[in-house]
């Protein structure tokens, strides 16, 4: 699977967007963008994944560039519950089973 | 809609004891997965497996280890004899038979945390 990058930290004001970026310039053709989520204590949260259209849920939007080398993940409104840990991880759909993650971004919901 | 249920939340061992570690996955998933967590560092994959089989354990040591998910009930993960460095979060993950895209997502569910005295 292709590897990602993304920043190790990032601030957001509480209510604004939080936009994660992240980059996976060496993704293939039939690899999947999936983006996870890790709230202190607790086991990896599925939030939403895409191929190369973007993608909207009750949770978040995401955004693949044309290219499919980096995407973003946005979270509209957040909130201090969205603080967390938030993976990037890039997926091939005839692969094995496995999720690879990484370090992540550490993302911290300010008042 | 129950999630993945993992039990125990925390089990204490001390060294040279058998750790059993199980998950229920969701209703309807078939698929079930088993991940590490180290203090501090990320998830690293350990085995996957059907209902009665192991499609993938290289993720696993190779000793003390062994992975199991029967016909019926849970899925077991033992670790015998542990060691100090067998303490880890453990997490358990489920998903469907995969689609015609083969994408499903892995729910997670909130782990074992193990401690080794």
């Amino acid at each position: 699977d292709a590897k990602t990058t993304q920043p190790p930290s990032m601030d957001c004001a509480e209510g604004r967007a939080a936009n994660l970026p992240c980059n996976h310039s060496t993704i293939s053709g039939n690899e999947y963008v999936y983006w996870y989520r890790q709230i202190h204590s607790q086991g990896p949260q599925y939030i939403i994944h895409g191929l190369k259209n973007n993608e909207t849920n009750e949770m978040a939007s995401l955004i693949i560039t044309e290219d499919r080398k980096s995407s973003t993940l946005i979270l509209p409104h957040a909130t201090l519950r969205d603080t967390a840990v938030y993976y990037c991880i890039v997926r091939a759909n005839n692969a094995g089973n496995m999720l690879t993650f990484g370090g992540g971004t550490r993302l911290m919901v300010k008042p | 809609n129950a999630g993945v249920m993992q039990n125990p939340r925390h089990l204490v061992r001390r060294r040279g004891q058998e750790a059993r570690l199980r998950c229920s996955p969701m209703k309807g998933h078939s698929h079930v997965y088993w991940y590490r967590q180290l203090p501090e560092e990320g998830l690293k994959f350990m085995v996957y497996l059907q209902k009665e089989n192991i499609i993938d354990e290289s993720g696993m040591p190779k000793e003390r280890f062994s992975a199991e998910f029967p016909k019926e009930g849970p899925s077991i993960l033992r670790i015998q004899q542990v060691v100090r460095g067998d303490s880890a979060a453990y997490f358990c993950a489920s998903s469907p038979p995969r689609g015609v895209d083969g994408n499903q997502p892995q729910h997670f569910g909130d782990g074992t945390r193990l401690s080794i005295l």
